[in-house]
């Protein structure tokens, strides 16, 4: 166990809808980041939090937005839901941000109905 | 063009069979090259990190990085059924974060 874990485990939505996934980074963790993995694909990196503020971001647009608290957790916000949205969300917290490890957690599987 | 090019697989192999997976990049600023495996509803566990090139080898996993030709390889000797699971390549420019990864191997130990 990696000491990361999300919630929910899985969630069914429709499109235009809003969700908001959640991570426990580990204790001390000041760092996470989020990745979204379709069906076959590997994970797609989407944004990092540094001491809660965004620190990097991929190729998502502004719909997918989230927030970094003190208490190592945090959140993935996305708004008007598509089908191709239809993913597992990963989350990844490390020790810093430059950090040669990160720890995953098991993810949260989202369909777009 | 992917900037992580994998073979997605699947792979089957008999148990105690030596296993080579490997992926190509086109981006040369990558300098961190890491190895995860993934069972099935879990996460990416990470398996093996290398800077730069050469080689690093831990117990049975031996990972190579070659980037005058964008080549990273991880071999698995002796495989176990347990070794069953999605092998992902990644790559990044700045350390363990904003990783670009492939596609994945699915590979299958047979007993």
């Amino acid at each position: 166990e990696t000491g990361v874990t999300q919630s929910p485990t899985h969630l069914i939505k429709t499109r235009g809808q809003q969700v908001t996934l959640r991570c426990s980074s580990q204790s001390g963790h000041n760092t996470v980041s989020w990745y979204q993995q379709a069906l076959g694909q590997g994970p797609q990196f989407i944004f990092q939090y540094y001491r809660e503020e965004e620190n990097g971001r991929g190729n998502f647009p502004p719909r997918f937005s989230g927030l970094q608290f003190p208490n190592y957790s945090s959140e993935l916000n996305v708004n008007a839901l598509e089908l191709d949205d239809s993913a597992l969300y990963l989350c990844a917290s490390s020790f810093e941000r430059g950090a040669d490890t990160q720890y995953f957690g098991p993810g949260t599987r989202l369909t777009v109905l | 063009q992917k900037e992580v090019e994998q073979d997605p697989g699947p792979l089957s192999v008999p148990e105690g069979a030596i296993v080579s997976l490997n992926c190509t990049y086109s981006n040369s600023a990558f300098q961190y090259f890491m190895w995860y495996r993934q069972y099935s509803r879990k996460g990416p566990e990470l398996l093996m990190y290398t800077y730069s090139s050469g080689n690093k080898e831990d117990g049975r996993f031996t990972a190579q990085v070659d980037k005058s030709s964008k080549y990273i390889s991880l071999f698995i000797r002796d495989s176990q059924p347990s070794d069953s699971a999605t092998y992902l390549c990644a790559m990044s420019r700045t350390g363990a974060n904003n990783l670009f990864f492939g596609t994945g191997t699915r590979l299958t130990v047979i007993p």
